[in-house]
């Protein structure tokens, strides 16, 4: 089955760390993605895996993949109060030649001062 | 390079009212176009998406429809709203193909009251 699950609220403090995580259960899953959306926007791609890697780095952003337990995390290295949003992770699955995202419910991140 | 609009940003309709929110995508062509819902603290649901044009599925029995009339022009439609039509709708769109990144639209506040 589809399903998607992750913590609905973090709250870290500026210049530590943040760890989303997020569970996912088809293991056909591909790729691997994670949006960010601040209030009242869309979904801005923040950075994807593909399903064969264990670790992703783009900057200050860290993906970890642990397919075997079907777990994804997000780590935001000097969390800044600009990352203050909602952050998503998603799995693609293959249907009739195109994407299928399944959206877990979002994890806000609030940061403090 | 690609960009997808959507319109109206915000809308306050009656119970029993008409709906169509319309989007469209620019500097591609042959798209995957997909709307999704997301409700009050909720996450994201694949509404419609759409391989081609006139080829739509549904992802879930509900009060709303979509078409695709033109290449790069996606339409949601609802011939009466319902109370719980009220959420944020995002259009989104994709390269043709599996595991490429979908983008999506700024979004669109509907309000049935």
């Amino acid at each position: 089955g589809e399903d998607v699950e992750q913590s609905l609220f973090l709250s870290v403090r500026e210049g530590d760390s943040s760890v989303i995580n997020c569970t996912y259960t088809d293991s056909s899953s591909t790729y691997l993605y994670w949006y960010k959306q601040e209030p009242g926007a869309g979904l801005q791609l923040l950075t994807y895996i593909f399903s064969n890697m264990d670790m992703k780095q783009d900057q200050r952003l860290t993906v970890l993949l642990n397919k075997k337990d079907k777990h994804l995390s997000l780590r935001i290295a000097d969390t800044q109060t600009g990352d203050s949003a909602i952050y998503f992770c998603a799995e693609d699955i293959l249907t009739g030649g195109g994407n299928k995202l399944t959206f877990g419910t979002g994890t806000q991140l609030k940061v403090e001062l | 390079s690609q960009t997808i609009h959507q319109w109206p940003a915000t809308l306050v309709q009656p119970v029993g009212s008409p709906l169509s929110l319309e989007c469209t995508v620019e500097g591609t062509s042959n798209p995957n176009l997909y709307w999704y819902r997301q409700a009050a603290g909720r996450g994201l649901q694949l509404l419609f998406y759409s391989v081609g044009i006139g080829q739509i599925s549904s992802e879930v029995p509900q009060n709303l429809s979509a078409s695709r009339p033109q290449d790069r022009q996606f339409i949601l439609s609802s011939k009466k709203l319902l109370l719980s039509d009220s959420g944020f709708y995002l259009c989104a769109w994709s390269e043709t193909g599996y595991g490429n990144t979908i983008y999506f639209g700024e979004g669109s506040w509907l309000t049935v009251v």
